[in-house]
């Protein structure tokens, strides 16, 4: 089963303007983080932001801010202010325990390409 | 800041050649994870090491390998390389006792010819 859903395969944004990016997670474990990372077309994977299962708060780092709706199981990302270097491939991802190891991997939706108009 | 540093950034091989990529984390950061990125695909998780012991396994093919060092850096060693190994190669680096960053460096980009 999809642990990670992104069900925007390609995002438009006018410059200046707010842009939600969906993410949907599927998890039994009750501690885990979710990550956003940007991939421009250069192919380095930049990270953005980061929710913890336990954060009261929503994230916000800059114009990023995740929208975490825990029930529903959903961690928005919320771009504001667009600017044209924000076109790029976003990848929502999750991190869960595996056992009691540490270094528990990450596990990337398929992404969203997103292009800001001028 | 001190990033996670990837080499070689390119690389092309032949069919059944060995390839070894290496990865060095940031200064502190004990664990280390490879991915492994198809064209037009999101990033696979390969394998990871904390405190140079493999913690978690992936898909990895048995003709890969790694392992992590005594500075903390690590190499990915692929052998008989076939043409579908070709990919971007990810390294990230974090810190297993706070979890919340996990930084990747700029990627290896294997092409297998």
């Amino acid at each position: 089963a999809q642990k990670i859903t992104q069900t925007q395969p390609g995002m438009f944004v006018q410059e200046k303007e707010a842009v939600t990016l969906d993410c949907t997670y599927d998890t039994s474990d009750p501690s885990y983080g979710l990550f956003w990372y940007k991939q421009p077309s250069s192919g380095e994977m930049i990270f953005l932001i980061y929710q913890g299962s336990y954060d009261q708060q929503n994230a916000t780092e800059g114009r990023y801010s995740l929208n975490f709706q825990k029930a529903r199981k959903s961690a928005n990302l919320v771009i504001s202010a667009s600017q044209l270097g924000d076109s790029a491939m976003y990848f929502c991802a999750m991190r869960e325990r595996v056992g009691e190891t540490s270094g528990s991997r990450l596990t990337f939706g398929e992404g969203t390409q997103l292009t800001v108009n001028p | 800041a001190a990033g996670v540093i990837q080499s070689p950034r390119h690389l092309i091989k032949e069919k059944r050649e060995t390839a070894t990529l290496k990865c060095y984390p940031i200064p502190r950061h004990d664990t280390v994870y490879w991915y492994q990125q198809g064209p037009g695909q999101d990033p696979q998780f390969l394998i990871s090491f904390y405190e140079k012991m493999q913690s978690d396994k992936g898909s990895i093919p048995d003709r890969f390998s790694a392992q992590q060092f005594s500075d903390y850096h690590s190499e990915l060693n692929m052998s008989s390389l076939e043409l579908g190994d070709s990919a971007l190669y990810f390294c990230a680096s974090s810190v297993h006792s706070s979890g919340t960053e996990a930084f990747f460096g700029q990627g290896t980009r294997l092409t297998v010819v």
